[in-house]
């Protein structure tokens, strides 16, 4: 167990919809990041988060947003969905925003159909 | 850009023997970290192993270490005494200070014959 919780764990949607996936990083971690792992694409970086700001940007779509909240609890909103966001969604936390060990939740498995 | 090379989609392992996962990376930045990850088919992501880029000795964790050579700009993890539990998907990884973004590899394969 990495200390970092993910809900929920699967999630089933239809196109066009959207959904809230939250992330809880290890007690005393500062910075969070998402991560979007998919078969074709593999594993993207899409956004990072220290201490409530946004401190990296990847691969991230415009219809996805995130946000870390003073508690450093994060959220990733993915918005009018289509197919291809079906895949598998990490979290993951380090205690500072430099190349430093990041430990990933169990992830969100999302399937849009 | 930061770049991660991983050139065995699949490897084969005798149980007990030890195996070498191969990582090059390519970048311009020279202050940056590489990470090793696990991942079994469960699903989870287990970290492994980490090397800074000003780390003089190669990283050891357990039966992991690093073999760390920088002027070739390669990080590959050796797995000594390779078990059943070994067969998963491993990932190398880089992040630098530049632009904090980390970039996987597609990742190898492991297979742990008993």
């Amino acid at each position: 167990d990495s200390g970092v919780t993910q809900t929920p764990k699967h999630l089933i949607t239809a196109t066009g919809q959207r959904v809230t996936l939250r992330c809880s990083p290890r007690s005393g971690d500062l910075s969070v990041y998402w991560y979007q792992q998919s078969l074709d694409q593999g594993l993207q970086f899409l956004i990072q988060y220290y201490n409530g700001e946004e401190r990296a940007k990847g691969n991230i779509l415009e219809r996805f947003s995130a946000q870390q909240f003073p508690d450093l609890h994060s959220e990733l909103n993915l918005s009018s969905l289509e197919l291809g966001d079906s895949a598998l969604y990490f979290c993951a936390s380090s205690v500072g925003q430099g190349e430093e060990t990041q430990y990933f939740g169990p992830g969100t498995r999302l399937l849009v159909l | 850009a930061q770049k991660i090379t991983q050139t065995q989609p699949g490897m084969f392992v005798q149980e007990k023997e030890a195996v070498t996962l191969d990582c090059t990376y390519d970048t311009s930045d020279p202050s940056y970290g590489l990470f090793w990850y696990k991942q079994p088919s469960s699903g989870e992501m287990i970290f492994l192993i980490y090397q800074g880029s000003y780390d003089q000795q190669n990283a050891t964790e357990g039966r992991y270490s690093l073999n760390f050579q920088k002027a070739r700009k390669s990080a590959n993890l050796v797995i000594s005494a390779s078990q059943l539990g070994d067969s998963a998907m491993y990932f190398c990884a880089i992040i630098n200070t530049g632009g904090f973004k980390t970039i996987f590899g597609a990742g190898t394969r492991l297979f742990v014959k008993a």
